[in-house]
């Protein structure tokens, strides 16, 4: 089976610019979830999607959203994007059972590079 | 203070050692935890996923979870150098969605 998938897997944007990354979740998985990892830290949660809603949305400013498919893809879109952008985008699908915390299994990342 | 504490190394031991790796946190909440590999510039990858207190074995993995410490551990037997990598923790509360992850502790293996 295929594991989570993302796209791209490399991107160079300059300041003030758009970026729209995607991912794949595994098959049979409903819930998507973003991070974003800086280099020499572990990875901060963006936000989480269930069904096409949102979830769950962790410290980050507007100019991030988010959106889901009807196939459970995702897509995470940053807007006027900063230096500080600059990172490896995360993407993790998990089952989502139901009544429990599942576990979250991660794809490559799409590295983000903001000049 | 951060919610989860990893010291961040680097860690180098000899092809063969025992390999003790750990994590802290302050959250009372946190339930559910988990270690994650990361080779470089990959995304993690699950390694253990344990619940609550205790043990869990998985060939020459094991983590063992203190809750009344705040404490967890991943312990690697008879190292190899392709374990050289990047190994997270993350936790999460009960019906939470969002891991917290430590920052990582970079192991180097020696042959």
């Amino acid at each position: 089976d295929a594991g989570v998938t993302q796209s791209p897997t490399h991107l160079i944007k300059t300041r003030g610019q758009h970026v729209t990354l995607r991912c794949s979740p595994i098959s049979g998985h409903k819930s998507v979830s973003w991070y974003q990892q800086v280099l020499g830290q572990g990875p901060q949660f963006i936000f989480q999607y269930y069904e096409k809603e949102e979830r769950g949305r962790g410290n980050f400013p507007d100019r991030f959203s988010a959106r889901q498919f009807p196939n459970y893809s995702s897509e995470l879109n940053v807007n006027a994007l900063l230096l500080g952008d600059s990172a490896l985008y995360l993407c993790a699908s998990s089952p989502d059972r139901g009544g429990y915390t599942d576990t979250q299994y991660f794809g490559p990342g799409t590295r983000l590079t903001v000049l | 203070q951060k919610e989860v504490e990893q010291d961040p190394g680097p860690l180098s031991v000899p092809e063969g050692a025992i390999v003790s790796l750990n994590c802290t946190y302050s959250n009372s909440a946190f339930q559910y935890f988990m270690w994650y590999r990361q080779y470089s510039r990959k995304g993690p990858e699950l390694l253990m996923y344990t619940y609550s207190s205790g043990n869990k074995e998985d060939g020459r993995f094991t983590a063992q979870v203190d809750k009344s410490s705040k404490y967890i551990s991943l312990f690697i037997r008879d190292s190899q150098p392709s374990d050289s990598a990047t190994y997270l923790c993350a936790m999460s509360a009960a019906g939470g969605y969002a891991l917290n992850f430590g920052k990582g502790t970079s192991l180097l293996v020696t042959p």
